[in-house]
């Protein structure tokens, strides 16, 4: 069945540094991909998402590449800042939803 | 827009108890769902429902039961909680499946003691 397998935890980077987490993905057909982030105390929000092969989803400064050959959907951001200090869940989007277990990233100043 | 709500926003249970936790969203999104967020850990899909009068198991449907009478509201009903039922919990909806997105409510920390 489908599935999404993510990098695990916890990350520490401090301000400035750059960021991968990582993401791969096993489905049938053609899922919909995206990135959710979960600030502490709330619930999860869309941070980008990818409908098809080779499209690049992009907010706040992070990116991911939907990428059929390699199966993945790995999240990057150039320079990351406190503020960006969440748990970020990769996510497929096929017959059903399925989410990662969760990456922690906490940015130190 | 409220976009998805949730209530209670916090809940402790005496083990054996009842509860409904109430979920609603106002954008006239056909397909909702149930998740728990157990520490540390990813989300589990307990229930969703593809419509009014729809509903399904998800990976973890025991001990739990939903109805789905409008496309507003999907309550999730908790029968003689017990600890291991110690959560967060999670309402989402999205218009439809795939490629939709799902948007997610603020959710509900329920302690059972």
């Amino acid at each position: 069945g489908d599935s999404v397998t993510q990098m695990e935890g916890p990350v520490t980077l401090s301000e400035e540094a750059f960021l991968t987490i990582n993401c791969t993905y096993t489905a049938t057909g053609y899922p919909s991909l995206f990135w959710y982030v979960q600030y502490p105390g709330e619930g999860l929000q869309l941070l980008l998402k990818a409908t098809k092969a080779d499209d690049k989803g992009s907010n706040k400064g992070f990116e991911a590449t939907y990428r059929k050959e390699t199966t993945s959907f790995h999240l990057e951001k150039g320079s990351v800042q406190v503020s960006d200090s969440a748990v970020y869940f990769c996510a497929l989007s096929g017959n059903q939803f399925y989410f990662g277990t969760g990456t922690s990233l906490t940015v130190i100043p | 827009n409220a976009g998805v709500t949730q209530t209670p926003k916090f809940r402790i249970l005496k083990i054996g108890q009842s509860m409904t936790l109430q979920c609603a969203q106002d954008m006239n999104h056909n397909y909702m769902y149930w998740y728990r967020q157990d520490p540390g850990m990813g989300l589990k899909l307990i229930y969703y429902s593809v419509g009014a009068g729809i509903t399904d198991k998800g990976e973890v449907p025991n001990g739990y039961n939903v109805s789905r009478s409008t496309t507003e509201d999907f309550p999730l009903r908790l029968e003689l909680a017990a600890p291991s039922q110690t959560s967060v919990y999670f309402c989402a909806s999205s218009p439809q499946g795939s490629p939709y997105e799902q948007y997610f409510g603020p959710g509900t920390r329920l302690t059972v003691t």
